[in-house]
C-alpha cells in the first residue's frame, strides 16, 4: 500500500485570503499526480493530472506544482472564495500501475465570508 | 459529451443480505472501468479497476465481487453484506491508461448496512 499524504487534514480560510496545502507522495516509480476538487453531495470533480517535474498547472484561482524528485505537490488558492470550500484529493498514479489511482485522505477547505 | 450514471443514490440493507450496485457510462467505448469506496474518515480505497468486458482487477480482499457484462456497464455486488461494507461507493471511468486521464466519478451511492 503506497503512502500519498495530506496536509493539513481541514483548514478555516478567511474569504479573500490565499492558502495552501500540500501532497507527499513516492517519489520512485512515478508516473503522474491528480489533483480533485470534492464538494458537498456532488461527485469528485477532476482539477489537474501533473506528470512533469517542475510542472505547475492553473485553473482560474487555483494552480499546484508538482516535484516528483522529492514526492510533493502543492495545491494553491488565491483570493479564496466561499464557493472553493471543498475537500480537495490528491492521488498517485505510478508507472507500475497505470490507471490505479491512490488517493490520500483529502484536505478539507472551508472559506467563511 | 460523455455521461456516468450510477445507482440507487442510497441503500440500507441489513447485515447478509445482496448487494447490487450498477454504473453505467455513455459517450464514450472501451473505457477503464473502477470501483473506490470511502470509508467513514478514510480516503477512497480502489476496490475494483476494468479495462475490458469481463476482465476485473480486484485490489483489496473482501466481501465484494465485480462484474462487466457489457462494455459501459460496471456492476458492484455481495452476496452476503457485512457491517463493515457499510460507505460510500463510487464508479468512475477513464478514457484508459498511459495517457494522463482523470478519472471521471458517478454521483456515488451512500450505503447503510444494518
Amino acid at each position: 500500500i503506497l503512502n500519498v499524504e495530506q496536509s493539513p487534514q481541514s483548514l478555516h480560510v478567511q474569504e479573500g485570503d490565499s492558502t495552501n496545502f500540500t501532497c507527499s507522495f513516492p517519489s520512485s516509480n512515478f508516473y503522474a499526480l491528480h489533483w480533485y476538487r470534492w464538494e458537498t453531495a456532488k461527485s469528485p470533480e477532476a482539477l489537474f493530472v501533473m506528470t512533469l517535474n517542475g510542472d505547475e498547472k492553473k485553473k482560474g484561482r487555483i494552480s499546484a506544482t508538482l516535484n516528483t524528485k522529492e514526492g510533493y505537490s502543492y495545491l494553491y488558492i488565491k483570493g479564496s472564495q466561499p464557493e472553493d470550500s471543498a475537500t480537495y484529493l490528491c492521488a498517485f498514479e505510478g508507472s507500475d500501475s497505470w490507471g490505479k489511482l491512490q488517493f490520500g485522505a483529502g484536505t478539507q477547505v472551508v472559506v467563511t465570508p | 459529451s460523455q455521461t456516468i450514471h450510477q445507482w440507487p443514490a442510497t441503500l440500507v440493507q441489513p447485515v447478509g443480505s445482496p448487494l447490487s450496485l450498477e454504473c453505467t457510462v455513455e459517450g464514450t467505448s472501451n473505457p477503464n472501468l473502477y470501483w473506490y469506496r470511502q470509508a467513514a474518515g478514510r480516503g477512497l480505497q480502489l476496490l475494483f479497476y476494468s479495462v475490458g468486458i469481463g476482465q476485473i482487477s480486484s485490489e483489496v480482499p473482501q466481501n465484494l465481487s465485480a462484474s462487466r457484462p457489457q462494455d459501459r456497464q460496471f456492476i458492484l455486488s455481495s452476496k452476503k453484506l457485512l457491517l463493515s461494507d457499510s460507505g460510500f461507493y463510487l464508479c468512475a471511468w477513464t478514457r484508459g491508461t498511459g495517457n494522463n486521464s482523470p478519472l471521471h466519478f458517478g454521483n456515488g451511492t451512500r450505503l447503510t448496512v444494518t
